[in-house]
């Protein structure tokens, strides 16, 4: 499995954009890239996923070079809610009896974002 | 909007004690996991499930864990024997498991603690 590398924490102003930039050098030609976001005491909830270039939905953007080596995860204009720790995941992904089956996922430390007023 | 539900959301139990964790995946989904999370340290996998059989399993999960889907809509983690190093916060999780876009829902954590 990829290892991931991502920031310890990072600190935003409400109202910023946040970029959270992710190491994944080792990516497989098979491997998604996944972004997760937990609250304290809570189930990590997904974002967003992505192969290459770039992804949009109603939360965030990530943006994957070409290389795929590396990846970033773009929160635009955050609240005091969007503290959280946030997690790159390099999803393997594997055909099992012709039905795509996901591994493991290998959760790394995660990114603590805080968002001050 | 569906979502994993997990019980009992706490589990106090003495080291040497058989606990079962109870986890009610998203209905149509085909693919379950177990996650486990040490208070202040990162998520941890334990072991993915489809078609009624473990597909991957982590270096943690050894002969004290078991799983099982025991009938239509319950999936549950069992520890043999408990340990005090037992004692965190386990997830389960489950997806869909269609071809390309593959998201896992997780419920919200059963805390166990092994005194």
């Amino acid at each position: 499995l990829a290892k991931t590398t991502q920031p310890i924490s990072m600190d935003s102003y409400e109202g910023q954009e946040v970029n959270i930039t992710c190491s994944h050098n080792n990516i497989a030609t098979n491997d998604y890239i996944t972004w997760y976001q937990q609250f304290p005491s809570q189930g990590p909830r997904f974002i967003i996923q992505g192969y290459k270039t770039k992804v949009t939905n109603e939360v965030a953007s990530l943006f994957i070079p070409a290389d795929r080596k590396s990846s970033t995860l773009s929160l635009p204009r955050v609240s005091l809610s969007d503290t959280a720790v946030y997690y790159c995941l390099v999803g393997d992904k594997r055909n099992l009896l012709g039905t795509d089956s996901w591994g493991k996922f290998q959760f790394g430390a995660g990114t603590q974002v805080v968002v001050t007023p | 909007e569906p979502e994993v539900t997990q019980t009992p959301s706490h589990q106090v139990t003495q080291m040497g004690q058989e606990v079962i964790l109870r986890c009610v995946p998203i209905s149509n989904h085909l693919y379950f996991y177990w996650y486990r999370q040490i208070l202040g340290q990162k998520v941890e996998f334990l072991v993915s499930f489809y078609n009624n059989e473990i597909s991957e399993k982590s270096e943690i999960f050894d002969d004290q864990f078991s799983v099982e889907r025991p009938d239509g809509s319950n999936f549950t983690l069992k520890i043999r024997s408990t340990k005090l190093e037992d004692s965190a916060m386990y997830f389960c999780a489950s997806s869909e498991g269609t071809s390309g876009y593959n998201e896992q829902f997780f419920g919200p954590g059963t805390r166990l603690t092994v005194l």
